[in-house]
């Protein structure tokens, strides 16, 4: 089946950096998307790794590695304005830019 | 350059009742989709299309319908709409797969709709 499993909720303080696990097992991999989702707005596109390895981009970091079935989001130098929902997604090897979402590690940072 | 958009933003139906949500895009993208998203439970794919004219069942299509009549416009039905239905619902459009970050796909703001 398809399964993709990441922590429901996580705190961290301002300055600080966060690192936001996700899992996953599916029948297919091509890919695997992160983005970022504000409350009551729509999920915006942060990272995209389909080797294994790591990808940065500015602040934030993404992570994969096929055989575990394993990712993660490394936020850095964290903000207030990083509060917010990240999804992990993953897109299936079927064709068709399907994505599978988990559902998502709401992150909340405090000063 | 709007990106996309989906009409309405709210909707409040009574059971039994029947709707149409819109989704527009200005992307010429061929891949669209829609998805309902539920407290705890994340994106779920309902229906999706591959170009004009096309259409395919996705996660949880059931109580749904979908057209895509021209290459912009993707439109999600809801015939009688149930309690269970009321839900976050989500457009999104991406290009076809070229294995890059740009790949991705590009949401609307999504509607609210809730069924009483």
């Amino acid at each position: 089946g398809q399964n993709i499993d990441q922590p429901t909720e996580m705190t961290a303080t301002e300055g600080a950096i966060v690192q936001i696990n996700c899992t996953y097992q599916t029948s297919g991999f091509n890919g695997l998307f992160w983005y970022q989702q504000h409350a009551g707005e729509a999920p915006t596109f942060l990272s995209y790794n389909v080797l294994d390895g790591l990808e940065e981009k500015g602040r934030f970091s993404s992570f994969l590695s096929r055989s575990k079935g394993y990712s993660y989001l490394l936020l850095k130098e964290l903000q207030m304005k990083d509060s917010a929902s990240y999804l992990c997604a993953v897109r299936e090897s079927g064709g068709y830019n399907k994505l599978i979402f988990g559902a998502g590690t709401r992150l909340a940072v405090h000063p | 350059n709007a990106g996309v958009t989906q009409t309405p933003k709210f909707r409040v139906l009574k059971t039994g009742q029947s709707m149409t949500l819109l989704c527009a895009q200005d992307m010429n993208h061929e891949y669209m989709y829609w998805y309902r998203q539920d407290p705890g439970m994340g994106l779920r794919l309902i229906h999706y299309s591959v170009g004009e004219g096309t259409t395919a069942k996705g996660e949880v299509p059931d109580g749904y319908n979908v057209s895509r009549l021209k290459k912009q416009n993707f439109l999600l039905g809801l015939e009688s709409a149930a309690p269970s239905q009321t839900s976050v619902y989500f457009c999104a459009t991406s290009r076809r797969e070229t294995g890059s970050s740009t790949d991705t796909q590009y949401f609307g703001p999504g509607t609210r709709l809730t069924v009483l």
